[in-house]
Formats: structure tokens, sequence, C-alpha cells
């Protein structure tokens, strides 16, 4: 009964690869997100989708798109893996846009050879 | 940028009680200080949040000065599954769809 499961749990892949990292939330939230943590274990917030509406979009480069089929889900999707983009990806949700605290999964360990 | 500071890390003995600060001078009025932990290869983890009255839940106190420009978290009796990385963290409610800024956080290490 996980309340925010991502998959894979670890991603290796090579240089120039596409791959995609998936999202799932059974708390009936609306709004979900995608952070970035690296290797200095620092946590960024990358994108933020509100009933399936995007409405945060840090600065991240193009490679990156986020898809979001429904409410419950968000999936990552990264165009031409680069060595820098080797970091833990955290998908959250929240009930709202507002300040209701967010709920993590435990990440996935992405590593670019 | 984060609008915190916090120290990088603190010990704690078993079942005493850890006192983690967190300043923010910069705190405006409508924004909120929250706290959350991120235990070793877990998601971070919400604890606790509040405006300016001391908060108490089943897992912390947040006792903010009344100036609003420092907190502290108390876990009152820690255990050696506290030990983690805690975040203080100052938002806006009902801004820009929850963007949550982590700054580095205070590493707290709960010793036997």
């Amino acid at each position: 009964d996980t309340a925010v499961s991502q998959t894979p749990k670890y991603l290796v892949t090579q240089m120039g690869n596409d791959k995609s990292i998936k999202c799932e939330q059974n708390l009936g939230h609306d709004t979900m997100y995608w952070y970035k943590q690296d290797s200095k274990k620092f946590l960024k917030i990358m994108f933020s989708y509100n009933n399936k509406e995007l409405i945060i979009n840090e600065t991240v480069p193009n490679r990156f798109s986020p898809k979001s089929p429904d409410k419950a889900h968000l999936n990552l999707h990264i165009n031409s893996l680069e060595l820098g983009d080797s970091a833990v990806y955290f998908c959250a949700s929240s009930p709202d846009r507002g300040g209701s605290p967010l709920h993590f999964g435990n990440g996935t360990r992405l590593t670019v050879t | 940028d984060a609008k915190t500071t916090q120290p990088t890390s603190m010990d704690c003995a078993e079942g005493r009680a850890a006192n983690l600060p967190c300043n923010h001078s910069t705190i405006s009025g409508n924004e909120y200080v929250y706290w959350y932990r991120q235990i070793h290869s877990q998601g971070p983890q919400y604890i606790i949040h509040g405006l300016k009255n001391n908060e108490t839940n089943e897992m912390a106190s947040l006792i903010i000065t009344e100036d609003r420009k420092s907190s502290t978290l108390i876990l009152p009796h820690a255990t050696l599954r506290d030990t983690a990385v805690y975040y203080c963290i100052v938002r806006v409610l009902y801004n820009q769809g929850g963007k949550l800024i982590f700054g580095q956080g205070t590493e707290l290490s709960v010793k036997p």
C-alpha cells in the first residue's frame, strides 16, 4: 500500500540513451512533483503538475519531459542522457498546490555511464 | 537559494531530546517554517510546520521565536531511527504550487 511509488528503483544506462521513470500515487492527491538530488545531496524541484496541468517548470533542459496521463501518475522522460544527469530523482505528491505537506517516493537512482 | 541556515551536523544520545536550530532571519510575514527529514536511501518525510505559534505533533515540537527569525525542532526522545538529515524550509502557503527550496540541512546522528 505504498503511497508514492516510483519505478525503477535503480537505472543504469549509457550516454545518449532515452529512458523513463514512472511515478504513481494512491493518495488521491491533485498535485505531483519531480525533484532531483545531485551528488552533493541538494534537492531541487524540476516540475510540478496539478490535475494534469504543468504549473512549475524550473530551468531544466528540454531533454527532460514530464508527462501526466492522469492525476495519479507523473512520468519523467529523459532523452539523450548525459553524465551530468546521474542523480536520484524523487517523485512527490500533495493534496493541493498550496501549503499541504508533500509525500515523497523513495527515489530512482539514475547512473549514466 | 534556501532562506535558512542550519548547522551541518549534530550528535544526540539515544533517549535524550534532540534540539535542531534553524535561522531564517529574512523570513516574511506570510512565510511558514516547515521541517522535513531524509533518512538514508529514502525520500524526504514531512515532520511539522508552523507560522508563529509553537506546534506539536506525534513526531516533534516546533518552537518559533517571537521575532520569527529562528526556530528549533525538538525530538523529545531521540531513537537510533531518528538518524537522518533534517531540513528547515521557509515557504509561502499557497505559493507556486508547493515549491520547496531545500538547503543543506543538519545531519543528526543519534548514538547509543
